[in-house]
């Protein structure tokens, strides 16, 4: 039972354009949501974050709006450069307070 | 030094052996998390800890896993019996108690291959 699902296993975007990586959950007790970015033989490094009390988190090149009807997340990326090449996971907690769920990740290439 | 430090980096073990690996988490951090990372998958929750106290297990942690957090700074994560499934990257996360948003920080972790 996959309680955040990322369901683009890849991504590949021209440098100097938008990234749009996607994120759904079925657990309507999630309240906090995440996104972390993780480079090869590396931890995942947190990246942007948003309570559901908000619909939408910016931060410099990095935007997460969250669509609780939908239980949709989505994290927005202008304009994507080169080292923004990853793998990025969407992860959600309940209250801030229970262990993270992360999604299974998108690679996100970005061409220069 | 103000990073989540775990070790050994790779452990390559034959099937059956035992193995332990070591978690330094943050010093002011009193959270500390076990995942499991295999190849396509997130990151998978394990255990964690509040300070010395182990508060909570996946079912993904068998009876040949367990975890220690002795005096509430380090922690060790040992397997038992290694199976060929548990090969995968092992990382450690630490956070404080009263967490914002964000404030995991995870070590590189430890990737484990059994053969």
């Amino acid at each position: 039972d996959q309680q955040v699902k990322q369901n683009s296993p890849s991504l590949s975007v021209q440098e100097g354009r938008i990234s749009i990586l996607n994120c759904d959950y079925t657990n309507s007790m999630f309240d906090y949501f995440l996104w972390y970015k993780k480079y090869p033989a590396e931890g995942p490094t947190f990246l942007i974050s948003i309570s559901s009390i908000k619909d939408k988190n910016e931060d410099g090149r990095f935007t997460v709006f969250l669509n609780k009807s939908a239980k949709h997340l989505s994290l927005h990326i202008v304009p994507s450069q080169p080292g923004d090449s990853a793998v990025y996971f969407c992860a959600a907690s309940v209250k801030g307070n229970t262990p993270l769920v992360f999604g299974k990740g998108t690679r996100l290439s970005v061409i220069a | 030094d103000t990073g989540v430090s775990q070790n050994p980096r790779h452990k390559i073990t034959k099937r059956g052996q035992n193995v332990t690996f070591r978690c330094d988490p943050i010093s002011e951090h009193n959270r500390l998390y076990w995942y499991r990372q295999t190849l396509g998958q997130g990151p998978e929750f394990l255990t964690y800890f509040q300070n010395e106290a182990q508060l909570e297990k996946s079912r993904l942690l068998s009876d040949r896993f367990s975890a220690e957090r002795p005096k509430g700074s380090f922690s060790t994560l040992e397997i038992q019996r290694t199976e060929q499934g548990d090969s995968a990257m092992y990382l450690c996360a630490s956070s404080s108690q009263l967490w914002t948003v964000g404030s995991y920080t995870f070590g590189s972790g430890t990737r484990l291959t059994v053969v």
